[in-house]
């Protein structure tokens, strides 16, 4: 079975402050983890994802996130906040294990920027 | 040119009723998905389809009937609404395993 945990339920910056939302998974088999953001009010949308290849990915909004295998992480990161990352951020996990494509999120972190 | 698209948006009805919830996709997409977001924003799948054959069905209520008419519609259906059916529900598509899961904005349920 596959799990991901996000540490920080809630997270506040500054604005001009590094961001980093933290996510570690779970799995028995190879993962795809990705990352998506959901403003108020709104559906998910895709930030990033690492599926196979190199392990610093770049997303969005100038979001990365890198897989760690020793660590089982898949931390995202943004040099700057600005006002506008203020969102609900998930990560989430899925595999070829049982077939279908399940995706499996985390609880999730709200951002809060503040200036 | 929206990708996944649901209606209605807003849901609101008492306990015991009956619902749908309309889910399209215009991405040529072969897999759909229904997925539950609960008032503390944990989001877990219901429901998935390939090529309109259920593959996933995640312990959701009989109550809960997913119709997929063909590969770019599926839809919810709900009998006997039950308070703890608040949620949110979100449609979403994919083309293969790994490939991203794009999602609809979602429709509000509200059983009074």
């Amino acid at each position: 079975a596959q799990s991901v945990t996000q540490l920080g339920s809630h997270v506040s910056v500054s604005e001009g402050a590094l961001v980093l939302l933290r996510c570690n998974y779970s799995s028995s088999v190879p993962p795809y983890l990705f990352w998506y953001v959901q403003y108020p009010n709104q559906g998910l949308q895709l930030l990033l994802k690492y599926t196979t290849g190199a392990t610093l990915v770049k997303g969005i909004n100038g979001f990365e996130a890198e897989f760690k295998k020793s660590e089982t992480s898949f931390h995202l990161t943004k040099p700057s906040a600005h006002m506008s990352d203020a969102a609900e951020y998930f990560c989430a996990v899925t595999t070829h294990e049982g077939g279908g494509n399940k995706l499996t999120f985390g609880t999730g972190t709200q951002l809060k920027v503040e200036l | 040119d929206t990708a996944v698209s649901q209606t209605p948006k807003y849901l609101v009805t008492q306990m015991g009723n009956d619902k749908s919830i309309k889910c399209e996709q215009n991405l040529g997409h072969d897999t759909m998905y229904w997925y539950k977001q609960d008032s503390k924003k944990f989001l877990k799948i219901m429901f998935s389809y390939n090529n309109k054959e259920l593959i996933i069905n995640e312990t959701v209520p009989n109550r809960f009937s997913p119709k997929s008419p063909d590969k770019a519609h599926l839809n919810l259906h709900i009998n006997s609404l039950e308070l703890g059916d608040s949620a949110v529900y979100f449609c979403a598509s994919s083309q293969d395993l790994g490939t991203t899961i794009y999602f609809g904005p979602g429709t509000r349920l509200t059983v009074l």
